[in-house]
């Protein structure tokens, strides 16, 4: 089965600064790369997705990139704020019985922190 | 807009007892997940329907059992409860027809085994 492994585990940044997270998967037949962010005792709230054909997707100041030779997919965040301190999780699914069949394997989440 | 609801939000049984839990997923959302998520830990595929059949297992006991109903609703029931199922239990709602695999999740069901 699929194995998603995500660094660093922790990550604390000065407000403003750049959060880089990184993961990794494990089957070449994976094709949606899905990033939660979940706060203590929340729900995962899905903030930015990207699908094998793309290698790069933006929004605002979060932007997610995937390279799929290398199997490895990133979270970028830029000027960090305060609220945007919470756990991040990474995710992969292959999708590949059709609907119903894109259950998310997560990465073991990291923690950020942005200080202000 | 709509969200998912789960309930309840808490429950609290003892060893050995049964629970049911319930999800009723955005409108016109055709597939439900089910993921266990133990304290400190990432969430676990449990069960997924699509269009109330079952379409997919992951790592759920056979104490457990699910099913999704004819209003799109699901229900996941728990027996012979064990100190080890304490954890938030999520149902995630996707339109896999038309955006494969973008799962919303509900709030969640914390459940406390004594």
């Amino acid at each position: 089965g699929e194995n998603v492994e995500q660094h660093p585990s922790t990550l604390s940044v000065q407000e403003g600064d750049s959060a880089v997270i990184k993961c990794t998967y494990s089957d070449s037949a994976s094709n949606y790369f899905p990033w939660y962010k979940q706060e203590l005792g929340k729900r995962p709230q899905l903030i930015i997705d990207i699908r094998s054909n793309v290698g790069e997707k933006k929004d605002q100041r979060i932007a997610v990139t995937l390279n799929k030779t290398a199997k490895h997919f990133s979270l970028h965040i830029t000027e960090t704020q305060p609220e945007d301190s919470a756990v991040y999780f990474c995710a992969a699914s292959t999708g590949d019985s059709g609907a119903g069949s894109y259950q998310l394997t997560f990465g073991k989440g990291t923690k950020l922190s942005v200080i202000p | 807009a709509a969200g998912v609801i789960q309930s309840p939000r808490h429950l609290i049984k003892e060893k050995r007892e049964t629970a049911t839990l319930k999800c009723y997923p955005i409108p016109r959302h055709d597939t439900v997940y089910w993921y266990q998520q133990g304290p400190g830990q990432d969430p676990q595929f449990l069960i997924s329907f699509y269009e109330k059949m079952q379409s997919d297992k992951g790592s759920i006991p056979d104490r457990f059992s699910a099913q999704q109903f004819s209003d799109y609703h699901s229900e996941l029931n728990m027996s012979s409860l064990e100190l080890g199922d304490s954890a938030l239990y999520f149902c995630a709602s996707s339109s896999d027809r038309d955006s494969a695999g973008e799962q919303y999740f509900g709030p969640g069901t914390r459940l406390t085994v004594t």
